[in-house]
């Protein structure tokens, strides 16, 4: 168990650019969610997938945001035409099936110029 | 609405004594508690938990106090230690269709341990 991975850890982008951002989960955890933190604030639900299935997506940002998780294994977040207000740490974390406690990954945090 | 409330930006506490962490909510539908510890720059890291049929819950130096009635829970840290230097978070979860939604996070108490 290697736990949660994140890539890459850092991007610096310009602004309009497209970012993606990969997460792989504890391996056999049916559940991914993502986060985003700004600086301050505690942690931000994203959204969350139960294998394949996006389950909750109402609360991702705005319609620049999308994810897939299309195997039920490693998951995609990605931000189309960044802005500045999209710098942030962007957190993954898998939970099992039935569990309620959701491990982290050490997160991505992204710079837009 | 911030639902997850840690009203203490910031505590300061000796080593060797206790750090107690402070946590409201609001929202009746949280039926699981848990504490996040984290240092800058890296992921949280999970603590201690706490189903809502449960008052207390212990794991070694950490225990975890749930009052239902109060929408208020605390972690306990003793003895303090220098390496419990950190961000401390409070997050709440509600169970649907076999797993936790996602979290709600608080914004984080950070703690301060003095040599």
């Amino acid at each position: 168990d290697t736990g949660v991975s994140q890539d890459p850890r850092h991007k610096i982008t310009k602004r309009g650019q497209n970012v993606t951002f990969r997460c792989d989960p504890i391996s056999e955890h049916n559940r991914l969610y993502w986060y985003r933190q700004t600086l301050g604030q505690g942690p931000e639900f994203l959204t969350y997938f139960q294998n394949e299935a996006q389950l909750e997506k109402s609360r991702l940002l705005s319609d620049r945001f999308s994810a897939e998780r299309p195997k039920g294994s490693f998951s995609t977040l990605e931000i189309q035409r960044t802005e500045q207000g999209d710098s942030a740490m962007y957190l993954c974390a898998s939970a099992g099936t039935g569990e309620e406690t959701q491990y982290f990954g050490p997160g991505t945090r992204l710079l837009v110029l | 609405d911030q639902q997850v409330k840690q009203n203490s930006p910031s505590l300061s506490v000796q080593e060797g004594r206790i750090s107690i962490l402070n946590c409201d909510y609001t929202n009746s539908m949280f039926d699981y508690f848990l504490w996040y510890k984290k240092y800058p720059a890296e992921g949280p890291t999970f603590l201690i938990s706490i189903s809502s049929i449960k008052d207390k819950n212990e794991d070694g130096r950490f225990t975890v106090f749930l009052n239902k009635s109060a929408k208020h829970l605390s972690l306990h840290i003793v003895p303090s230690q220098p390496g419990d230097s950190a961000v401390y978070f409070c997050a709440a979860s509600a169970w649907s269709g076999g797993g936790a939604d996602g979290l709600t996070f608080g914004k984080g108490t950070h703690l301060i341990i003095q040599p």
